[in-house]
């Protein structure tokens, strides 16, 4: 069955960088589109960008561009997403997720990173 | 962006009721709506794509309806671990864009 496994807590200062893994299994890593999904404490949800790791093209929300860059590795079937220039406005839970079908609602979460920026 | 505004915010309902949960988009999306129950601590889950079909092993109590700019979500005798946030989402142009969410809680 698929599975995606997000890396864990993560407490970093403001200014800094941060990346957070998501380990897929249960399906071929390079067929499917591999979305991320922002969730502020006590907000809503936000889309932040997908990649296909079969060729590496990403697409992002405007709002995300220059902040989130996505990547994915093959050989460990290993999506990523490194965020940058961190403020407390950055704190929260980021969600893998992956569509039922390509361009449809997620069928399959992580179970979410919470990044707390904080000096 | 499309945006997405979702009614009520907040919801309390008693065992066995049936509830409903409207998202209105600021444009037409073709029915590329999903539906989401998100449980404190836990990520959220599908319930619903294509505004009205249910995904595999969602009770039948759940359906989704609409068309255009207008959807809702319909939970049928309601019981008590269905107590959740439901979000929607719509999926037909980038970004894609949620509703703030539902609040349901028992009476």
């Amino acid at each position: 069955q698929v599975q995606l496994q997000q890396s864990g807590t993560e407490l970093v200062k403001p200014a800094s960088s941060v990346k957070i893994s998501c380990k897929a299994s249960g399906y071929t890593f390079t067929s499917n589109y591999m979305h991320w999904i922002r969730q502020q404490p006590g907000n809503g949800l936000e889309w932040i960008g997908w990649i296909y790791p079969g060729n590496g093209n990403t697409k992002y929300n405007q709002k995300f561009d220059g902040k989130a860059t996505l990547t994915a590795d093959k050989s460990s079937s290993t999506a990523y997403m490194q965020l940058s220039s961190l403020t407390s406005e950055d704190s929260a839970v980021y969600f893998c997720a992956m569509p039922r079908v390509s361009g449809d609602g997620f069928a399959y979460w992580g179970q979410g990173t919470l990044v707390t920026v904080s000096s | 962006d499309i945006r997405m505004t979702q009614s009520p915010a907040s919801l309390s309902a008693s065992l066995g009721e049936t509830v409903n949960i409207e998202c209105l988009a600021s444009e037409d999306i073709y029915s590329d709506l999903a539906w989401y129950q998100q449980k404190p601590g836990k990520s959220p889950q599908l319930l619903i794509y294509n505004a009205n079909s249910l995904q595999n092993g969602v009770p039948s109590r759940f359906s989704g309806s609409g068309s255009g700019t207008q959807y809702s979500l319909k939970i049928n005798s309601l019981q008590s671990e269905d107590v959740a946030t439901y979000f929607c989402q719509q999926y037909n142009n980038y970004p894609n864009t949620f509703g703030a969410g539902t609040k349901l809680e028992l009476k």
